[in-house]
């Protein structure tokens, strides 16, 4: 999965709690992104990173914060779970905005 | 802002046709185009993009797409399909503004039967 890695792989946690969901790349690449993926709505973007402490909001943003001290990682932070926020959580990176993405294996989250 | 719409939620096809995915896209200016696959538990992975040129772009595990910009389409397609090829797929655009974010489709079940 050209480099990159995600941890947990899978979550069970309590509503209410904090979670922090790690993307990591070994590729080097600029641009990283978080995504939820949810049967009849396909991938939707949670934040984005352009650069090192460079990030923004995507379409489905609400309930989550990202952080991005270093190239090789990006963290996916949900401050307070919610049981909407079950799903299944998919890092990309590229190497420039809008050209080809490459996929993280994915973590299954499921807040109880 | 861009968009893309796969109007089918699933396709049907027997194994050794030709298949063809739908995508038609929504974009100001002229668009890139992805198609990505998704394996049973696995991430996404790029099969083909259309960036500019020859409208039928080749791609992986024998697979093309066809961008029509008198129909704003962007049809996936494979002259025979294997039952392996059975995966769901999605079609995706980048906003080529800003930061160029990327839409995907909400994906087709595409099922090959043996």
């Amino acid at each position: 999965d050209a480099g990159i890695t995600q941890s947990p792989r899978h979550k069970v946690t309590e509503t209410g709690t904090p979670v922090t969901l790690r993307c990591h790349q070994t590729e080097n690449h600029r641009y990283m992104y978080w995504y939820r993926q949810d049967p009849g709505h396909g991938l939707r973007l949670i934040h984005y990173s352009y650069g090192v402490k460079d990030t923004d909001k995507g379409e489905v943003s609400d309930g989550y914060s990202v952080s991005r001290s270093k190239t090789e990682d990006f963290l996916l932070t949900l401050e307070s779970a919610t049981s909407s926020q079950t799903s299944v959580y998919f890092c990309a990176i590229s190497q420039r905005g809008g050209d080809t993405q490459y996929f993280g294996p994915g973590t299954r989250l499921t807040v109880l | 802002a861009q968009s893309v719409a796969q109007p089918e939620d699933q396709v049907n096809v027997a194994e050794g046709n030709p298949l063809t995915v739908k995508c038609t896209y929504s974009v100001s200016g002229n668009p890139y185009l992805f198609w990505y696959v998704q394996y049973p538990n696995r991430g996404l992975q790029f099969l083909l993009k259309y960036i500019t040129g020859d409208n039928l772009v080749k791609g992986s595990y024998g697979f093309e797409a066809e961008f029509n910009k008198s129909q704003t389409s962007f049809h996936l397609k494979k002259p025979s399909a294997l039952v392996s090829d059975s995966a769901l797929y999605f079609c995706a655009v980048p906003d080529l503004g800003g930061y160029q974010k990327v839409t995907f489709g909400i994906g087709t079940k595409l099922q090959v039967i043996p």
